[in-house]
């Protein structure tokens, strides 16, 4: 079956916009994640859904990031007056359940100049 | 604090050689530890994963074994091809849920 999906795969954007960020999971996965990777390290945690709610926020670096989710599905990941150290590939996964395997999907490259 | 870490950040090896990637923890409480691959440009790629009731864990070509007296992680794959490059990154779980910590990372460079 289809896998998790991201849009866009790359973006670049001027300081200070606004930038959102979509992730598709697998199908019927009630679990989805989304993680910060800056270049050369490993993935920080930003935010963890529970169907549409979201229990743990507490990844979010600042209050210019937010998520939310609809219809148990598709997630938007939002950065308000971005900021170059913004700059990072942000990627989403998803899980059957919130104890299972994490399936990534292949991220979004968010270039702030 | 919870932490993840690799002893090595890159690790070269000849096509055909066994390869050996180790990760140490800090959290004792954490239930459950997995090992991602991920090539350049794309996102993690699930490869094998070990609960804490276990000590050794073998799917095709690949074995992680967890010790946790020392809170040390492997990953050991066999016969390593050029398509094995790729950064492995190791992740632990202590919370009630499936919030991963994860290390820095270990490049993996195949020589022919």
């Amino acid at each position: 079956g289809a896998g998790v999906s991201q849009s866009p795969s790359n973006k670049v954007t001027e300081k200070g916009k606004d930038v959102e960020l979509r992730c598709d999971p697998i199908s019927g996965h009630t679990a989805l994640y989304w993680y910060r990777q800056r270049l050369g390290q490993g993935l920080e945690f930003l935010i963890y859904f529970q169907g549409n709610s979201a229990p743990d926020k507490s990844g979010l670096p600042s209050d210019r990031f937010s998520a939310e989710r609809t219809g148990e599905s598709v997630s938007t990941l939002t950065i308000q007056r971005t900021q170059q150290e913004d700059s990072a590939v942000y990627l989403c996964a998803s899980s059957l359940t919130s104890r299972e395997t994490q399936y990534f999907g292949p991220g979004t490259r968010l270039l702030v100049l | 604090g919870e932490s993840v870490g690799l002893h090595l950040p890159t690790l070269s090896v000849q096509e055909g050689d066994n390869s050996i990637i180790n990760c140490a923890y800090s959290n004792s409480a954490s239930d459950y530890f997995i090992w991602y691959k991920q090539e350049s440009g794309k996102g993690p790629q699930f490869i094998i994963d070990i609960r804490s009731n276990m000590d050794k864990r073998q799917g095709q070509r690949v074995t992680v074994l967890l010790n946790k007296t020392v809170k040390h992680l492997s990953l050991q794959i066999a016969a390593t091809q050029p398509g094995d490059s790729a950064v492995y990154f190791c992740a632990e779980r202590s919370g009630g849920y499936n919030k991963l910590i994860f290390g820095a990372g270990t490049r993996l460079a195949v020589h022919p």
